[in-house]
């Protein structure tokens, strides 16, 4: 029963470099988040999908892009890292009725040097 | 807009105290739903407890109790008899209609339990 995945756990990038994170659940989920959480910020949304084949943004998507082609998979993408993306990612999925909070995953801690 | 508020940063206790965390929060909307969640030192998040913005009943779970007042926009959480293992962070979060129905969280308090 694994929930919620998310790849890869920790990654250092080069300010300018790409890279994309992914996030898959099993549990058949409809809709996907992918927030980030600062010191002393607590965890702010940046994209999330309502089901396969839509996104919309968050409270901070600048500099982010997502996709869902697959009701299971959610990406994130950073097309040109900066070190103000330093931050740790989570990635959370829910039911349709979002009514019971949400499953989130281990967490991805990204730092931009 | 919703907010979140967790004015205690941090708090520190000696195990067996007990200890409440505070969450005040603002919405426009009648229907809404809050939240605790516990992100321990290994770092996941926990959910802990749902409440909607329909029921005012106190919960208890076994050392842990929350106590919601619509009058003063609070969600508080309880721990009695504080342990070691309860040292980690709290997080209080929203969702109401305004939001799109997303969990909108309030910026945590760290507790530490001294033993």
């Amino acid at each position: 029963n694994a929930g919620v995945t998310q790849t890869p756990k920790f990654r250092v990038l080069k300010t300018g470099q790409s890279m994309t994170l992914l996030c898959a659940q099993d549990m058949n989920h409809e809709y996907m988040y992918w927030y980030r959480q600062d010191p002393g910020m607590g965890l702010r949304l940046i994209h999330y999908s309502v089901g396969e084949g839509t996104t919309a943004k968050g409270e901070v998507p600048d500099g982010y892009n997502v996709s869902r082609l697959k009701k299971q998979n959610f990406l994130l993408g950073l097309e040109s890292a900066a070190p103000s993306q330093t931050s740790v990612y989570f990635c959370a999925s829910s039911y349709s009725s979002r009514l019971y909070g949400y499953t989130f995953g281990s967490g991805t801690r990204l730092t931009v040097v | 807009a919703q907010k979140v508020t967790q004015a205690q940063t941090e708090i520190s206790v000696v195990e067996k105290e007990d200890v409440t965390l505070d969450c005040v929060y603002e919405t426009r909307d009648t229907t809404y739903y809050l939240f605790w969640y516990k992100q321990p030192p290994s770092g996941e998040l926990v959910f802990l407890i749902r409440r909607n913005s329909f029921d005012e009943q106190n919960e208890i779970s076994g050392r842990y109790s929350w106590n919601f007042q619509k009058s003063t926009s609070s969600f508080n959480f309880t721990i009695t008899a504080s342990q070691v293992v309860d040292s980690a962070v709290y997080f209080c979060a929203l969702i109401d209609q305004t939001g799109a129905n997303n969990l909108f969280f309030g910026t945590g308090t760290r507790l530490t339990v001294i033993p």
